[in-house]
């Protein structure tokens, strides 16, 4: 597609309840980003896909968060057992790669969904 | 690990005047620097960056930023802003030596422009 998409845009859960969050890159992009923004807050970093490589998982706040992706395709965040604190924007970005020898190849950010827990 | 400090969360400025929005990273021996701009009901756009050479760098719609390594700062300004420029600015850095090349970002600056 012409940007990166993400679904639902919005989503309203009830806490204790698991939530799946879709990404949905531009294709030929071998890199993906999840980051989460709480409001008033800047972007966290939460996990890093590079195209068949062990993902970089270093961001992810607890163990009730996953995500996964196959090859250079959709990423699912999963929240399981939801917390209130869990409310936020989550935002995902793919590039077109590891840019240390070809330069910077930027990222193209998706417009988030809005998470709700109450 | 990098942290970055935008000490301003929101600048009113009228229109036609200049402005000047504060970014501080964390000290390293080398960085990327970024400042991104979401519109409001809009995702984050790439503005400008710095990698390497000249320490001044420069956005298509006037907004200029200047990497100051013994500040350790990448301080945005623009000489006269437009009520279009009315979004939240964030700065971010990343470590070239860090292989997932991961954006640390600082905790945004609203910039108001009033008429």
């Amino acid at each position: 597609g012409a940007g990166v998409s993400q679904s639902p845009s919005n989503k309203v859960t009830e806490k204790g309840k698991d939530v799946e969050l879709r990404c949905d890159p531009i294709s030929g992009h071998t890199a993906l980003y999840w980051y989460r923004q709480r409001l008033g807050q800047g972007l966290e970093f939460l996990i890093y896909f590079q195209g068949n490589s062990a993902p970089d998982k270093s961001g992810l706040p607890s163990d009730r968060f996953s995500a996964e992706r196959t090859g250079e395709s959709v990423s699912t965040l999963t929240i399981q057992r939801t917390q209130q604190e869990d409310s936020a924007v989550y935002l995902c970005a793919s590039s077109l790669g590891a840019w240390g020898l070809f330069g910077f190849r930027g990222y193209t950010f998706g417009s988030g969904t809005r998470l709700t827990v109450v | 690990a990098q942290s970055v400090t935008q000490l301003d969360s929101q600048v009113p400025v009228f229109e036609e005047a200049p402005v000047e929005l504060r970014c501080n990273y964390s000290s390293s021996v080398s960085v990327y620097l970024f400042w991104y701009v979401q519109y409001p009901n809009q995702g984050l756009q790439l503005l400008l960056k710095y990698l390497s050479g000249s320490t001044l760098v420069e956005s298509i719609n006037g907004f200029e930023a200047e990497f100051n390594k013994s500040q350790t700062s990448f301080h945005l300004r623009k000489p006269s802003v437009h009520i279009s420029d009315t979004a939240e600015y964030f700065c971010a850095v990343s470590d070239p030596m860090d292989s997932s090349y991961k954006l640390i970002f600082g905790s945004g600056t609203r910039l108001l422009v009033r008429p």
